[in-house]
């Protein structure tokens, strides 16, 4: 099955500093690799997401980049704030609508 | 996205007990839900795939015996986790695909204390 490793586990940014999370894949099967921000006690959130067909997708202060041959995507959260700190979960889905998920990076942002 | 609810919000029972949850879509149809098991500090991991109208399909070392899904009807999914331990603490979260290309939106979780 499919296997996702995240990186770093944890992650301490200034406030407006940017934050960047890495996350690999191993089925390459997958086309379909989300990211949920996760606040204490509450489920996930879908932030954004992204297909293999497309390499970049910004959302305001989000980006997510896809690398389909070296099977890598990455998150990045620019001017970063303290509503940002959050354990944020990477995602990878091939055919079958099951997810895999990585093992979360907790972010802190100090003011 | 979609919105889903859970009930309750979180839930102590005593062991031996069987207790009940709820996953509720509010805003469409979902022929699929999803039961999520989360321990503190970990990530999310798959129990069990629901069908509405059909038997769960069960994760690989889930005892579907324990842990028994309805999936009643298309906006009511129920999770009974049966003669509960102090193992079975943890963090049960649902979810449901909605969406032109089929993304997961979740519940927002139920505590579950087994004493």
């Amino acid at each position: 099955g499919e296997n996702v490793e995240q990186h770093p586990s944890t992650l301490s940014v200034q406030e407006g500093d940017s934050a960047v999370i890495k996350c690999t894949y191993s089925d390459s099967a997958s086309n379909y690799f989300p990211w949920y921000k996760q606040e204490l006690g509450k489920g996930p959130q879908l932030i954004i997401d992204i297909r293999s067909n497309v390499g970049e997708k910004k959302d305001q202060r989000i980006a997510v980049t896809l690398n389909k041959t070296a099977k890598h995507f990455s998150l990045h959260i620019t001017e970063t704030q303290p509503e940002d700190s959050a354990v944020y979960f990477c995602a990878a889905r091939p055919y079958d609508y099951k997810l895999s998920f990585g093992a979360g990076t907790t972010v802190t942002v100090r003011a | 996205g979609a919105v889903v609810s859970q009930h309750p919000s979180w839930v102590i029972c005593k062991s031996g007990t069987s207790v009940k949850i709820e996953c509720r879509s509010l805003d469409f149809q979902a022929t699929t839900m999803f039961w999520y098991r989360q321990f503190p500090k970990q990530s999310l991991m798959l129990m069990a795939t629901s069908n509405e109208g059909s038997k769960a399909t069960y994760e690989q070392g889930v005892e579907k015996d324990k842990f028994l899904i309805n999936h009643a009807s298309l906006t009511l999914s129920t999770l009974t986790v049966t003669s509960a331990h102090p193992e079975d603490s943890s963090f049960y979260i649902c979810s449901v695909m909605w969406g032109s290309y089929n993304e997961q939106f979740f519940g927002p979780g139920t505590r579950l204390t087994v004493l």
